[in-house]
């Protein structure tokens, strides 16, 4: 079981909004920056977001982080079905001395 | 484009020691920058952090995971590699090299992952 929980799946329609929660504790998202990754079907995991709210370069605006608490959100705007995609979160945990991931959420788009 | 390689056998014994390398193209592993490190995921599990290691041989580990595991560097190769003693099935994993930036949290590249399997 991971030590950050995420929703197993979501799904939206092209060209909606869709948003990923990622719920950790005090010791973790709580007290360190979130990132987050995106893996399509068959590649490696690709750095979407960074302390919290940063793209890296290349990374359009569709998509989005923010943190609230010990709670962190992912949006992706204007869905395109090349957004089809595993999607995982990931800070450091104090209390474990350890990177911490979600367990995924695995977006479908309709 | 960096491009992060692993290899290394896919299928190891119980109680033996798995070992991979990760082969940097494209940057070198001797940058400042950057820590290197190695991420798995057992089949239907979550990622979970090995460890990393900077270009000055400095080392961080997971706890649960400290005893047996070692990152080493090799410079003159563009390599690093991850060596996890006395396996067991709860090993068989896919396992990530990767690179990570401002520290040991953020990844900023992946390799594609090998599946490893503990089986006698």
């Amino acid at each position: 079981q991971s030590v950050l929980t995420q929703p197993p799946s979501v799904s939206a329609a092209p060209g909606q909004k869709v948003t990923i929660s990622c719920s950790g504790s005090s010791s973790n998202i709580g007290n360190d920056y979130v990132s987050w990754y995106q893996r399509l079907p068959g590649t490696a995991p690709k750095l979407l977001i960074y302390d919290n709210d940063k793209r890296p370069s290349g990374i359009p605006d569709r998509f989005s982080g923010s943190k609230s608490d010990t709670s962190a959100t992912l949006g992706i705007t204007g869905l395109q079905t090349g957004d089809e995609a595993d999607y995982y979160c990931g800070t450091w945990d104090s209390s474990l001395s350890v990177v911490v991931f979600g367990g995924g959420t695995k977006l479908t788009v309709l | 484009q960096l491009q992060l390689q692993e290899s290394g056998p896919g299928l190891v014994k119980p109680s033996e020691t798995l070992s991979l390398t990760c082969t940097v193209s494209g940057g070198s592993i001797s940058s400042r920058s950057y820590y290197w490190g190695w991420i798995r995921q057992p089949p239907g599990k979550g990622l979970e952090w090995i460890g990393n290691i900077y270009f000055n041989g400095s080392t961080y580990y997971n706890p649960s995971l400290r005893s047996r595991v070692t990152i080493s560097v090799d410079t003159s190769k563009n390599q690093f590699s991850l060596k996890l003693s006395s396996v067991t099935a709860a090993d068989t994993a896919v396992y990530h090299c990767s690179r990570t930036i401002f520290g040991v949290v953020i990844v900023s590249a992946w390799g594609q992952g090998t599946l490893v399997t503990v089986s006698s």
